[in-house]
């Protein structure tokens, strides 16, 4: 069975600052990895994923993630966040016809 | 369409009416699925579906919802005598085919008072 975990139900951050949201997941086959961002009352948007080759992954809005198969994880990171970027992130992994999401985190970036 | 369309957007149901729940995917998506996502948590797996074929309905929480998709396109997500523990937001994402990437409706907010 697969499942993620997402570490940091909350991470504060101040405008112009680094982030990184963790992520880390269990899965007994090969899987493919997504970053899902939420606004409020919003659907899930795609941020980046991960298929397969470079596991470095380069999203839309400046986000990157890193696959890292020892240690099973897929963490999310931004040189650089805006208020703008104040969201929820969901990580999840797909595998047996179904996407598995983590609980999320929600970013709050101050000004 | 440009993207996924769900409807009604938001729908508040007395406990114990029956609720329908539409969506629309793009236009060519082989593959559809319906997601329940409660106040503060990630999204639950309902059901899948594979053109009109309901090929995973392993995430329906009881025999009270029921989803079908009689013509491969639009899906609708039926729950009968709605309950308070159904309040959530439930989502509806289709792909081309298959889990390689999966586009979101924004989500229709169900409320049972």
């Amino acid at each position: 069975a697969q499942s993620v975990t997402q570490l940091d139900s909350q991470v504060p951050v101040f405008e112009e600052a680094p982030v990184e949201l963790r992520c880390n997941y269990s899965s007994s086959v090969s899987v493919y990895l997504f970053w899902y961002v939420q606004y409020p009352n919003q659907g899930l948007q795609l941020l980046l994923k991960y298929l397969s080759g470079s596991t470095l992954v380069k999203g839309i809005n400046g986000f990157e993630a890193e696959f890292n198969k020892s240690q099973t994880s897929f963490h999310l990171r931004k040189p650089s966040v805006h208020i703008s970027d104040t969201a929820e992130y969901f990580c999840a992994v797909s595998g047996f016809n179904k996407f598995y999401f983590g609980s999320g985190t929600k970013l709050n970036v101050k000004p | 369409g440009a993207g996924v369309s769900q409807s009604p957007r938001y729908k508040v149901a007395k406990r114990g009416q029956d609720v329908a729940l539409r969506c629309d995917p793009i236009s060519g998506h082989v593959s559809l699925f319906w997601y329940q996502q409660a106040l503060g948590q990630g999204p639950e797996f309902l059901t899948y579906f594979q053109n009109e074929a309901q090929l995973d309905k392993s995430g329906l929480p009881s025999d009270r919802f029921f989803a079908e998709r009689p013509e491969g396109s639009v899906s609708t997500l039926k729950i009968q005598r709605t309950q308070q523990e159904d309040s959530a937001v439930y989502l509806c994402a289709s792909s081309l085919a298959g889990v390689t990437e999966a586009f979101f409706g924004q989500g229709t907010r169900l409320t049972v008072v």
